[in-house]
Formats: C-alpha cells, structure tokens, sequence
C-alpha cells in the first residue's frame, strides 16, 4: 500500500466553481501535512500547511482528519491560475522522511 | 533571495556512465533533500541532509546512488553505471530545518535522460 494516494483526476471545471480533493495516508503516527501546487514541468511549491484544527488562507481550505487518516483541500472560486497538480505531502516515522503523493490535476476552464 | 539552484538543468547520458547532479540550497538552511520524479508521477524520497550527516539513505533505489554534503551547503547527488530507469526528474529542497512544519523549498530540478 502506497503511503499517500490520491486521485489523478484530472478534475475539470469551470471558474468560480468550488472543487476538493482528497488524500488518504497509510501512517497513523504522521504528524506533518503539507499541499504543495506543481505547474507543469515546474517544481513543487508549498501551497499551505495542514493543521489539526483545519485552516484556511483566502480561497483555500485544508482540513485533517486522523480517525479515518486524510486530509483535504477546498478551492473555492476557482481561477484559471488554479490550473495545476495538486500534492498531498504527509511526513513518515521519521519526521524528516517525506511522502509525496502522485497528485491531483485540476483544469479550471472559461 | 536567490533560492535552490541545481545543475545541470538537463544532462542526457549514456547507459553505464556515471554522472553528477549537483544542488546549491537557500543560505542558511540546514536541511537539505533529494527527490526523483519520474514522468506523470509524485516525488520519490532518495535522501535527506542535516547539515552534513545523512541520517536516512534507505530512499536510494541501488548501491549505485550516493549522495554527500559538505560544509553544510551544496550536494552532490552521484548515480554509476546509469541504467535506463535513471531517466527521471531530480528535485532537490531545502528547509531551514527539519522541524515538522518547515516548509521545503525546491529546486528547478536536473532533468536525466539516459539512453
């Protein structure tokens, strides 16, 4: 079992449309959550953390859940600037080891 | 402020040799880590730095792959005898530290194409 999965999509829809994405983790002992965004052929950049409380940064919304081990992210309104891969970042037994999932694409459309 | 720097950015190279892939991180941060992406799929964990000590090596796919760091700051990621499967992405980051919430900054990426 991959220790991150989440769905490839690609998720296509149109601005202002509200999208969410899933991750689920295999590692009851994480305790680091990440989103990062990745255009193509670029590298990784963080989009936000995950806390255990849940937050939010303007449009975005990223919630933890530990009893059934995922974590999800919101996009409300969304942009064409939106476009991307979305990955969920979980840390390991380690804290310093990190698993990336394969990512989630998403095309916002006109 | 300059970020991770890597290089080269592409480098195609025959089956069996050796090559270099090197990473500049951001001044100052401790932790350093190196990631391959193969086409269409997520990052894979090779290795990570704390200063200059690895702790972790079990990510390297082969006794083929090393990886060092000296005086804290930049690290070469050596692959020999380069197999076709090499062909991938190779992303270095780099973090102030490995505190839990650090968040990693990456680099360009080397692009490997073995033929």
């Amino acid at each position: 079992r991959k220790e991150v999965e989440q769905d490839p999509g690609p998720f296509n829809v149109p601005e202002g449309a509200t999208v969410a994405f899933n991750c689920t983790y295999s590692n009851s002992a994480s305790q680091s959550f990440f989103w990062y965004r990745q255009d193509c052929r670029k590298e990784p950049k963080l989009l936000m953390s995950v806390y255990s409380s849940g937050n939010e940064d303007g449009r975005f919304t990223a919630q933890l859940n530990r009893a059934s081990q995922y974590i999800s992210l919101l996009i409300r309104d969304s942009k064409l600037s939106d476009s991307a891969t979305y990955l969920c970042v979980v840390n390991g037994d380690n804290f310093n080891k990190f698993y990336f999932g394969s990512g989630t694409k998403l095309n916002v459309k006109p | 402020g300059a970020g991770v720097s890597q290089s080269p950015s592409n480098k195609v190279t025959e089956k069996g040799k050796d090559v270099e892939l090197r990473c500049d991180p951001i001044s100052g941060h401790t932790a350093l880590y190196w990631y391959r992406q193969s086409l269409g799929q997520g990052l894979e964990f090779l290795i990570y730095f704390q200063g200059n000590s690895a702790p972790d090596k079990s990510g390297l796919p082969s006794d083929r792959f090393s990886a060092e760091r000296t005086g804290g700051s930049v690290s070469t990621l050596t692959i020999q005898r380069t197999q076709q499967e090499d062909s991938a992405v190779y992303l270095c980051a780099s973090s102030l530290a490995n505190y839990r919430q650090e968040t990693q900054y990456f680099g360009p990426g080397t692009r490997l194409l073995v033929l």
